[in-house]
């Protein structure tokens, strides 16, 4: 059974450009997390997927930012304009289908790592 | 809004001492969920416990053991007979059961605690 896998692990980028990262999540997860993790805190909610359905989206998420999970399997979190401040870990996280006790644990992939230069 | 606080930003303790990692949350919710997560040096927050706000029972893994009470709203983590492959990050996190107790919302973390275990 594979985990959470993302790619790129890492991505360099000069101010400006746009990036794109992906996340496979465990296989038969229906929803999928994004988070944001910068160095020395602990990782922000950016905005979770059931299936193909965004349901939640938090106010870090700037316009800048967009998610998708088309075919409610792996998703692509897009930022266009990278801005310096954008620099950290992204992780990406799933959990299997909810059950009666109403959350799920999430499981974790390893992030990529964005530099904007 | 929830809000998890861990205090302890840094602990260095020499390997066999035993260790306690605090954890303080907040929230309206009566219905909620704790989790604890590691995360080593390599970057991979490692899930290590769940539990829902209707069970007050202590857990023991191993090495591992977690105080959970209600009435200080703590969730503490004990690690005994520390070992160095023990240093880490770790991170105690909060999520609510939602609106619709779906418990979808995306978990709240605290800043996290580096605990250095010497040889």
């Amino acid at each position: 059974d594979t985990g959470v896998s993302q790619n790129p692990r890492h991505k360099i980028t000069k101010r400006g450009q746009n990036v794109t990262f992906r996340c496979d999540p465990i296989s038969e997860h229906n929803r999928l997390y994004w988070y944001r993790q910068t160095l020395g805190q602990g990782p922000e909610f950016l905005t979770y997927f059931q299936n193909e359905a965004q349901l939640e989206k938090s106010r870090l998420l700037s316009d800048r930012f967009s998610a998708e999970r088309p075919k409610g399997s792996f998703s692509t979190l897009e930022i266009q304009r990278t801005e310096q401040g954008d620099s950290a870990m992204y992780l990406c996280a799933s959990s299997p289908r909810v059950v009666a006790e109403g959350t799920d644990t999430q499981y974790f992939g390893p992030g990529t790592r964005l530099t904007v230069l | 809004a929830q809000k998890v606080t861990q205090a302890q930003t840094e602990i260095s303790v020499v390997e066999k001492e035993d260790v306690t990692l605090d954890c303080v949350y907040e929230t309206r919710d009566t219905t909620y969920y704790l989790f604890w997560y590691k995360q080593p040096p390599s970057g991979e927050l490692v899930f290590l416990i769940r539990r829902n706000s209707f069970d007050e029972q202590n857990e023991i893994s191993g090495r591992y053991s977690w105080n959970f009470q209600k009435s200080t709203s703590s969730f503490n983590f004990t690690i005994t007979a520390s070992q160095v492959v023990d240093s880490a990050v770790y991170f105690c996190a909060l999520s609510e059961a939602g609106y619709s107790g779906g418990g979808a919302d995306g978990l709240t973390f605290g800043k996290g605690t580096h605990l250095i275990i010497q040889p």
